[in-house]
């Protein structure tokens, strides 16, 4: 399967400011990575779909202005919270599409808290 | 037409025994089904997947067995570890469209 890290791992901002979660592919070259989040004891709630070089598709009901993504490389995604604020806490998971199949591996998240 | 509907919501198993969960889908567009292994403070890792051409899947103590005209698939852990207790989610997608459409989760607990 696919290798797939997330920085940071934890971090807490305090409300109205941005943070930048960064999604690395590490062992293959990822032309579609989707970001997810998941609050405590729930599903994952798919957030959008990046695909490299052109704008993300974000499901209905996701603020595109204020979860903003960029997948500028074949390795790399970034989901930026702008103003956070503490409803946006919560566990964000990226994860890479398997070019050679149609599998998804995840990344190790990232626990956001807006204090 | 979206749903994947998955149960039971938490099981409860004791040690070398017989885990099962179950998943139902509507979107007969629906064409790979893999079950991903969730511990806490981690992302989800992919334990196993199927596609619609077989009607079992076995990988080590993990099988899938899926029905199609019924809609359903399931996943059995044989010989339950204290180690498999993790949350369990059933998934579905259309391999053109890549999305997969989540269950709701099952929290595994087996008991030394």
């Amino acid at each position: 399967g696919a290798v797939v890290s997330q920085h940071p791992s934890r971090v807490i901002c305090k409300s109205g400011t941005s943070v930048k979660i960064e999604c690395r592919s590490l062992d293959f070259q990822a032309t579609t990575m989707f970001w997810y989040r998941q609050f405590p004891k729930q599903s994952l709630m798919l957030m959008a779909t990046s695909n490299e070089g052109s704008k993300a598709t974000y499901e209905q009901g996701v603020e595109k202005d204020k979860f903003l993504i960029n997948h500028a490389s074949l390795t790399l995604s970034t989901l930026t919270v702008t103003s956070a604020h503490p409803e946006d806490s919560s566990f964000y998971i990226c994860s890479v599409l398997a070019g050679y199949s149609y599998e998804q591996y995840f990344g190790p998240g990232t626990r956001l808290t807006v204090t | 037409q979206q749903q994947v509907k998955q149960s039971p919501q938490s099981l409860i198993v004791q040690k070398g025994g017989i885990s099962i969960i179950n998943c139902a889908y509507e979107n007969t567009a629906f064409d790979y089904f893999p079950w991903y292994q969730q511990f806490p403070g981690k992302g989800p890792a992919l334990l196993i997947a199927i596609r619609p051409d077989v009607s079992e899947k076995k990988e080590g103590r993990f099988t899938i067995s899926f029905n199609k005209s019924a809609k359903q698939f399931s996943l059995h852990i044989m010989d339950s570890q204290p180690g498999d207790s993790a949350t369990y989610f059933c998934a579905a997608s259309n391999i053109g469209y890549s999305t997969l459409t989540f269950g709701k989760g099952t929290m595994l607990l087996v008991s030394p």
